[in-house]
């Protein structure tokens, strides 16, 4: 199993740009999530999904869009790209919601200009 | 989900067991402790979490006291590649969305 997997693994942006973050798993898990690190921070949630066609917001998600049409794949959509954005976004999935552990992808380095 | 204090930093040295603290006082019955960490860099690594009773894995073990206000990761041999922020997590699953609440967590560099 490849486990979960992001890419692009480091994106430039211009301010007012939009683009979309890619995440994958292959373990057939239900619940997928998308966090944001700033620098010497903790994770912040940005939204999670608990099954295909299923979304919600989480702690941070003003800028941001999702979808979840597939079980395995959950895109982060950056609609218009400003400074504030600039971070490591980071992609995690669990088998399910309860008491699960999460696993984490690489994550993307973006930053915006 | 109750909050965590942790320790900024912690050292130790290599081979000596590592001792991570976390209080949780205002966690509720039902709220489990988790502990996870993250290497420079890297995407946070899953190492153990428990309820009330104490745990162990091929990772660590996991101290939790009585009245489960507070809790120790322990690391038995520090190696080198434990250098890592470590977050002490509690948490309850819900059908309507597991989070995890990452706290700043305690640096741990581990000493040749």
């Amino acid at each position: 199993n490849a486990g979960v997997t992001q890419t692009p693994k480091f994106q430039v942006l211009k301010t007012g740009q939009s683009m979309t973050l890619q995440c994958a798993q292959d373990m057939n898990h239900e619940y997928m999530s998308w966090y944001r690190q700033d620098p010497g921070m903790g994770l912040r949630l940005i939204h999670y999904s608990v099954g295909a066609g299923i979304t919600d917001q989480g702690e941070v998600p003003n800028g941001y869009n999702v979808s979840r049409s597939t079980t395995e794949d959950f895109p982060l959509r950056l609609l218009s790209a400003a400074p504030s954005q600039t971070s490591v976004y980071f992609c995690a999935s669990s088998r399910t919601s309860l008491q699960e552990t999460q696993y984490f992808g690489p994550g993307t380095r973006l930053l915006v200009l | 989900d109750a909050k965590t204090t942790q320790p900024t930093s912690m050292d130790c040295a290599e081979g000596r067991a590592a001792n991570l603290p976390c209080n949780h006082s205002t966690i509720s019955g039902n709220e489990y402790v988790y502990w996870y960490r993250q290497i420079h860099s890297q995407g946070p690594q899953y190492i153990i979490h428990g309820l009330k009773n104490n745990e162990t894995n091929e990772m660590a073990s996991l101290i939790i006291t009585e009245d489960r206000k507070s809790s120790t990761l322990i690391l038995p041999h520090a190696t080198l590649r434990d250098t890592a922020v470590y977050y002490c997590i509690v948490r309850v699953g819900s059908t309507s969305g597991s989070r995890l609440t990452f706290g700043e967590g305690t640096q741990l560099t581990v000493n040749p």
